[in-house]
C-alpha cells in the first residue's frame, strides 16, 4: 500500500516564525502535491512537483515555498507565518504523467497560527 | 475554466437509508477525469473512483454507485444501504487532460445515524 506520512498532525506556531511541514511517501511516486484545505472551499493546490528539484505553482502560492531534494521527500515552508495560515495542510502524491493517476494523501497537519 | 460544484454541504440519513451524493461540473475539456474521495474523521483522503469522459458506464462496487451523465455533466455518487461508518466528507474533482491539478468541490458531509 502506497504510504504518505507527513511529520506532525497538530503544529501550533507564532505569527512570523518560519514553519516546515514535511511529507515523505514510500512508492517512487514521481508527483507530489500541497494543498490546504479550508471549511466552505475544499482543497486548494499550493505547489507541485513532478520530479526533483522541479516545482510548479498552485492555485494559492502566495506566502509559501517548496523543497524537493529527494524523491521521496517533499516539504512546505512558510517563510513567515500569518494568521490566515491557519489550516489543514494535505500532502499527496502520484504516479508519473499526468492527472491520470489518482492522488493518495496524507493523513494532513493541522496548523494553528497564533 | 474548470469548476466543481457540490451544491449539498450536509446531509443527514438515518442508517439504512440510501443517499446520493451529487457532483456537477465545468470544463471544456474533451478528455477528462473525474474522482470521488471520501475523508473520514482521521483525515486522510482516500480514493474511491476514477472516471475518464469517454466512460459513461455506470459503476458499481458493493453498496457504492457511481452515476455518470455528460449531458448534465453530472458525476453523482449513490451509498445503498448506507451505515455509521460512512459518515465523512466527500470530495468530487476534475482534472483535465494536459495537467497535473485537480480542480476539488467544496466537499458534502454525509452524517449517517444510527
Amino acid at each position: 500500500d502506497v504510504k504518505v506520512t507527513q511529520s506532525s498532525r497538530y503544529l501550533v506556531k507564532r505569527t512570523g516564525e518560519k514553519v516546515f511541514l514535511e511529507c515523505v511517501q514510500d512508492m517512487d511516486h514521481e508527483n507530489m502535491f500541497w494543498y490546504r484545505q479550508d471549511p466552505g472551499l475544499g482543497l486548494r493546490l499550493i505547489y507541485f512537483s513532478y520530479d526533483v528539484k522541479m516545482k510548479e505553482k498552485g492555485d494559492i502560492p502566495e506566502g509559501y515555498s517548496v523543497s524537493r531534494e529527494k524523491k521521496e521527500r517533499f516539504s512546505l515552508i512558510l517563510e513567515s507565518a500569518s494568521t490566515n495560515q491557519t489550516s489543514m495542510y494535505l500532502c499527496a502524491s502520484s504516479l508519473p504523467g499526468l492527472a491520470l493517476s489518482e492522488q493518495f494523501f496524507g493523513p494532513g497537519t493541522r496548523l494553528t497560527v497564533l | 475554466a474548470q469548476k466543481v460544484t457540490q451544491a449539498q454541504t450536509e446531509i443527514s440519513v438515518v442508517e439504512k437509508e440510501d443517499v446520493t451524493l451529487d457532483c456537477v461540473y465545468e470544463t471544456r475539456d474533451t478528455t477528462y477525469y473525474l474522482f470521488w474521495y471520501k475523508q473520514p474523521p482521521s483525515g486522510e483522503l482516500v480514493f474511491l473512483i476514477r472516471r475518464n469522459s469517454f466512460d459513461e458506464q455506470n459503476e458499481i462496487s458493493g453498496r457504492y454507485s457511481w452515476n455518470f451523465q455528460k449531458s448534465t455533466s453530472s458525476f453523482n455518487f449513490t451509498i445503498t444501504a448506507s451505515q455509521v461508518v460512512d459518515s465523512a466528507v466527500y470530495f468530487c474533482a476534475l482534472a483535465g487532460s494536459g495537467t497535473y491539478k485537480y480542480i476539488f468541490g467544496t466537499g458534502t458531509r454525509l452524517k449517517v445515524l444510527a
